[in-house]
């Protein structure tokens, strides 16, 4: 099965700051990933999916964007982050042939 | 799109007892229904999942069922202990791994499991 890695783990920023979180996939080739923001409470929220090498599809107009500059390496950024973009940030891979796994979450605060 | 509804959205049991979280989902095409499990601070880990052309699954002592018919599947776990406590996902989707199988999660559900 693939082994979703994130990091950092845990992130303090100011607002205003840039933003770069990382998510990269080992185990499988050409998956689906996808960014989840987990906010107050426990809903997960899909900010945005990719099915392939530059093809990122949004699910929510917001402060954030994402890229994927390799097969297996999934990149979620922002230019000048909010007090709302707190939160547990979570990547998620999916193969053809396999189910969605999710990596360890990156748990970013804004102050 | 799709969408699913989870309750309760807490649950307390006394070790030892079951436990059955419900999710309903809207669209008929849905065919995959995983049952996620989520520790304080950690990632969602798949604990069960099941298809569309089978009724019931079981391993150990989680089982999911599904109602096609309904539109409804539940998680069971039987003999709980305190380490179940967690908070537990279910989702829905058309195809697994294809490219339009993005999953649609209910809102989840906070297990306590009480010693």
């Amino acid at each position: 099965s693939q082994t979703i890695h994130q990091w950092p783990a845990t992130l303090v920023q100011p607002v205003g700051s840039p933003l770069s979180l990382e998510c990269t996939v080992e185990g499988t080739s050409n998956p689906n990933l996808y960014w989840y923001r987990q906010a107050a409470g426990r809903g997960l929220q899909l900010l945005f999916y990719s099915v392939g090498i530059g093809q990122i599809s949004s699910e929510v107009p917001q402060n954030l964007s994402a890229s994927r500059p390799q097969d297996r390496q999934f990149i979620l950024s922002s230019k000048k982050l909010l007090l709302s973009d707190s939160g547990f940030y979570l990547c998620a891979g999916a193969s053809l042939t396999d189910t969605q796994y999710f990596g360890p979450g990156t748990r970013l605060t804004v102050l | 799109g799709e969408n699913v509804e989870q309750h309760p959205s807490t649950l307390s049991v006394q070790e030892g007892d079951s436990a059955v979280i419900k999710c309903t989902y809207s669209d008929s095409a849905s065919n995959y229904f995983p049952w996620y499990k989520q520790e304080l601070g950690k990632g969602p880990q798949l604990i069960i999942d099941i298809r569309s052309n089978v009724g019931e699954k079981k391993d150990q002592r989680i089982a999911v069922t599904l109602n096609k018919t309904a539109k409804h599947f539940s998680l069971h776990i039987t003999e709980t202990q305190p380490e179940d406590s967690a908070v537990y996902f279910c989702a829905a989707s058309r195809d697994r791994g294809s490219t339009l199988g993005r999953l649609y999660f209910g809102r989840g559900t906070q297990l306590t499991v009480w010693p």
